[in-house]
């Protein structure tokens, strides 16, 4: 069974620029989380969809900070404009429905510059 | 409220037992997990444990639970050198929807 894919692996930008994260969860996941992880710190949830709909993102800096999931699979996560403190790696996770265990991407590591 | 507290740093040697502790905020709580993270890679799931057990053993994972203390732990017996990462637990607060809160996570060094 394939895992979940994340792209790119890496991004480097200049603040105030736009960048967006694309994840392709487990087939037949339902559930798909996005994370963003610090250095140094442990992942914090950002949004959670269930299908193409959103359950929470309460944590999620909507000005500048927006995702979707159109068809109920792929999902992107876009910043724009970018600030120095987004630097972080960018988690993706799919659960086959909410509560049950989450697997996760390799992430996407972006550098604001 | 939620927060789950671990030490930052854990140093063994190959063929020890290692112990990495964790604290949560959430007595209600349904389950608690331990990922482990490798440089450069996503998060993996090691394990995890129900709130109505204490004990959870899988090959060479012991997981036990104090509900009473809030406070988990992973043992890991015969600790290898690839073992060496970042271990992080997790709890599934017990409002809304399951999201997971992650510990700052332990930074395990196993040496030769």
């Amino acid at each position: 069974e394939a895992g979940v894919a994340q792209s790119p692996r890496y991004k480097i930008i200049e603040k105030r620029q736009s960048v967006a994260f694309w994840c392709n969860p487990i087939s037949g996941h339902a559930t798909l989380y996005w994370y963003q992880q610090i250095l140094g710190q442990g992942p914090k949830l950002l949004i959670q969809f269930q299908n193409n709909g959103v359950v929470d993102d309460s944590q999620l800096p909507k000005d500048r900070f927006s995702a979707e999931r159109l068809k109920g699979v792929d999902s992107t996560l876009k910043i724009q404009p970018a600030k120095l403190e987004d630097s972080a790696v960018y988690l993706c996770a799919s659960s086959k429905e909410d509560g049950d265990t989450q697997y996760f991407g390799p992430g996407t590591r972006l550098t604001v510059l | 409220g939620e927060d789950v507290e671990q030490s930052l740093f854990l140093s063994v040697r190959e063929g020890d037992s290692s112990v990495i502790n964790c604290t949560y905020t959430d007595s209600s709580s349904t389950y608690l997990y331990w990922y482990k993270q490798e440089p450069g890679a996503g998060l993996q799931l090691l394990t995890y444990i129900f709130s109505n057990m204490d004990m959870k053993q899988d090959q060479r994972l012991t997981v036990l639970l104090n509900k009473k203390d809030k406070h988990l732990s992973l043992r890991i017996a015969d600790t290898q050198t690839g073992d060496s990462a970042i271990y992080f637990c997790a709890e599934t607060p017990s409002t809304g929807f399951q999201k997971l809160v992650f510990g700052t996570g332990t930074r395990l060094l196993v040496s030769p």
